[in-house]
């Protein structure tokens, strides 16, 4: 079935390095994708989302590429800061009722 | 803004108890999904409903039911508390014109079953 694979974490990062969050996925057909982030105490906020491949979706300086050859939809981001921190999951429409299937998530800290 | 509330942030309960969940959209949304939240395991679908007074289960249906009277209220039933039924439980609502692509969440109730 369809399924979403994400590096595990936590990433410890200081602040202004640069961010990668892997995440790569199989599916039947075509899905959209999309990261969504969870920030400490809180729900799920979607962060991007792209629908078809080559898009790239892009928000709060993060972005991620739809990547079809590899299945890929990686999470970068330039220059982070502490406000960053929070848990950030990978998903795409799929599964028999076309709902969303997220990775584990990645727990990323910044420090100053 | 899309507005998703879940009545309580933390709830203890007793093993055996009933316990209601609930969840309220305030965007007219056709679409309401309960998941679990797990350490390790990410999220997990238990229920959606597409419409009022449907219901369709999910990846782990097994010790929940569920109920959706009205449009925007989605209530999640542990008809008898377990222990490992201890988690955080989030709602999430997205609309049919959108695809059930972008789905808006609540804050979460984080349950705890002693």
């Amino acid at each position: 079935g369809d399924s979403v694979t994400q590096m595990e974490g936590p990433v410890t990062l200081s602040e202004e390095a640069f961010l990668t969050i892997n995440c790569t996925y199989t599916a039947t057909g075509y899905p959209s994708l999309f990261w969504y982030v969870q920030y400490p105490g809180e729900g799920l906020q979607l962060l991007l989302k792209a629908t078809k491949a080559d898009d790239k979706g892009s928000n709060k300086g993060f972005e991620a590429t739809y990547r079809k050859e590899t299945t890929s939809f990686h999470l970068e981001k330039g220059s982070v800061q502490v406000s960053d921190s929070a848990v950030y999951f990978c998903a795409l429409t799929g599964g028999s009722q076309g709902n969303l299937i997220f990775g584990k998530g990645t727990k990323l800290s910044v420090k100053p | 803004d899309v507005k998703v509330t879940q009545s309580s942030r933390y709830l203890v309960k007793r093993t055996g108890e009933k316990v209601f969940l609930e969840c309220v959209q305030d965007m007219d949304h056709e679409n309401m999904f309960w998941y679990r939240q797990d350490p390790g395991l990410g999220l997990r679908l238990i229920y959606f409903s597409y419409d009022v007074k449907m219901k369709e289960k999910g990846d782990i249906p097994e010790g929940y039911s569920v109920s959706r009277e009205k449009k925007e209220r989605f209530s999640l039933i542990l008809e008898s508390a377990s222990t490992n039924q201890t988690s955080m439980y989030l709602c999430a609502s997205s609309s049919t014109g959108e695809g059930t692509d972008t789905q808006y969440f609540g804050p979460g109730t984080r349950l705890t079953v002693l």
